[in-house]
């Protein structure tokens, strides 16, 4: 079973700011099955990214995703306040998370 | 618009089983298929398995092997999940996605599952 590790558990950025979270991989994976979701409380998840860079429908551009083989970041290029929740990896099973929170 | 509806929260005892539907709709049910996820309290989300709708096979993570069933209804659009021999960390909130190669765009939800004695 493939495990994936977030790092880091806790992001504390302002507004404006730009946030890298990783997730890794604990062998190689497809890039093609790699995605990122966004969770607030309440919330269902939210895709973000799939395929590791591609954009879901409807997502800001200012969120970006990269990475290949066991290494993946999703980049936001410029916190909004609506930003702040947690972040997950996902191939069949999920990372811990990121919380990224308001400095 | 697509959509998926679940059904309503539960509260089962130790012990016992639920069962928690997805119905479907905006969309060709059987051109995707379904995931399964959920979230225990203050915990991250957990993959639980994936079926097919075209062909009802499915796949369950490890840890739900023998007590996890996947079914889906395509009569009706609905998806189903069944996990017996309810545990008291068992209670999550359970979300069904739809799934088409790994992407996972839209999500039910949710239902909580309470067990307690």
């Amino acid at each position: 079973e493939i495990v994936l590790t977030q790092s880091p558990g806790t992001l504390s950025l302002s507004p404006g700011e730009r946030a890298t979270l990783s997730c890794r991989a604990s062998q190689s994976v497809s890039s093609s099955k790699l995605s990122w979701y966004q969770l607030k409380p309440g919330q269902a998840p939210r895709l973000l990214i799939y395929g590791a860079s591609t954009r879901a429908t409807g997502i800001p551009d200012r969120f970006s995703g990269g990475g290949s083989g066991t290494d993946f970041t999703l980049t936001i290029s410029r916190l909004e306040p609506e930003d702040f929740a947690v972040y997950y990896c996902q191939h069949d099973t999920f990372g811990q998370g990121t919380r990224l929170e308001i400095k | 618009q697509v959509q998926l509806v679940q059904s309503g929260a539960e509260v089962k005892k130790p012990g016992a089983s639920v069962k928690v539907s997805c119905k479907a709709s905006g969309y060709t049910f059987t051109n995707y298929g379904i995931s399964w996820v959920r979230q225990a309290p203050g915990q991250g989300l957990e993959w639980m398995g994936w079926i097919g709708t075209y062909d009802g096979k499915a796949g369950y993570a490890q840890q739900f092997q023998g007590r996890l069933t996947m079914t889906t209804d395509t009569s009706t659009s609905t998806a189903y999940m069944e996990l017996r021999s309810l545990r008291s960390d068992d209670t999550a909130v359970y979300y069904c996605a739809r799934d088409l190669h790994y992407i996972r765009d839209y999500w039910g939800q949710g239902t909580l599952v309470t067990v307690s004695s």
